[in-house]
């Protein structure tokens, strides 16, 4: 059975400085893809972030970015500069390819942005 | 674009009743649709998996009898909790995608649901 294990339940940045948090996962598939949600206290799930496993490149998004080691099943997301608006409860996911798109959810990380 | 629309937002109802929550993808076909339930500071859990014009597949511990999921058409599916209990209430939130493996589900806003 696959896992996702955030091991942050809570996380603290500095407005304007820079954060990460980490996930890790286990499937014994070769085949994968890892994506970060925010769910800020509206509790609409928003996509952050989106890898292919087969990509070695690491993916992007304006001022987020992950940090993904295939080797070790990580697959980190670094916020920087961080904002008041990034607020939120963020969640880590694995989709198996060919298992029906099902998403495997980590237990979450709520960061929180000190101005 | 991929907006996904759920309602209602929020039902408060007595117990026994039956609630039927609605979930639409606005812009785009959505092939498969999710149902997950949320408790309060935990992650998502993932009820059940539909597939428009077939049987919804229900994950272990789900009643499908209690959770009636019908997935009619590519825009829309439906969540009914048959003859609701307290122990029923809880953000009940649906997601939807289209196309091929990989592509990122598209939720909707969620609906409170609670039970007196």
């Amino acid at each position: 059975a696959q896992t996702v294990t955030q091991s942050q339940p809570e996380m603290s940045v500095q407005e304007a400085e820079t954060v990460t948090l980490s996930c890790t996962y286990d499937t014994s598939e070769s085949d994968y893809y890892l994506f970060w949600y925010k769910q800020p206290p509206s509790r609409q799930m928003i996509l952050v972030i989106r890898q292919e496993a087969y990509k070695q490149q690491n993916a992007t998004e304006n001022r987020f970015s992950v940090n993904f080691q295939k080797a070790a099943k990580s697959f980190s997301l670094k916020i920087s500069d961080s904002q008041l608006g990034d607020a939120a409860m963020y969640f880590c996911a694995v989709e198996i390819y060919n298992q029906g798109g099902k998403l495997i959810f980590g237990q979450g990380t709520e960061l929180s942005v000190k101005p | 674009g991929a907006v996904v629309s759920q309602h209602p937002s929020r039902v408060i109802c007595k117990s026994g009743t039956s609630v039927k929550i609605e979930c639409r993808s606005l812009d785009f076909q959505a092939t498969t649709m999710f149902w997950y339930r949320q408790f309060p500071k935990q992650s998502l859990m993932l009820m059940a998996t539909s597939n428009e014009g077939s049987k919804a597949t229900y994950e272990q511990g789900v009643e499908k009898d209690k959770f009636l999921i019908n997935h009619a058409s590519l825009t829309l599916s439906t969540l009914t909790v048959t003859s609701a209990h307290p122990e029923d209430s809880s953000f009940y939130i649906c997601s939807a995608r289209g196309g091929a493996a990989g592509q990122p589900q598209h939720f909707g806003d969620g609906t409170r649901l609670s039970i007196l």
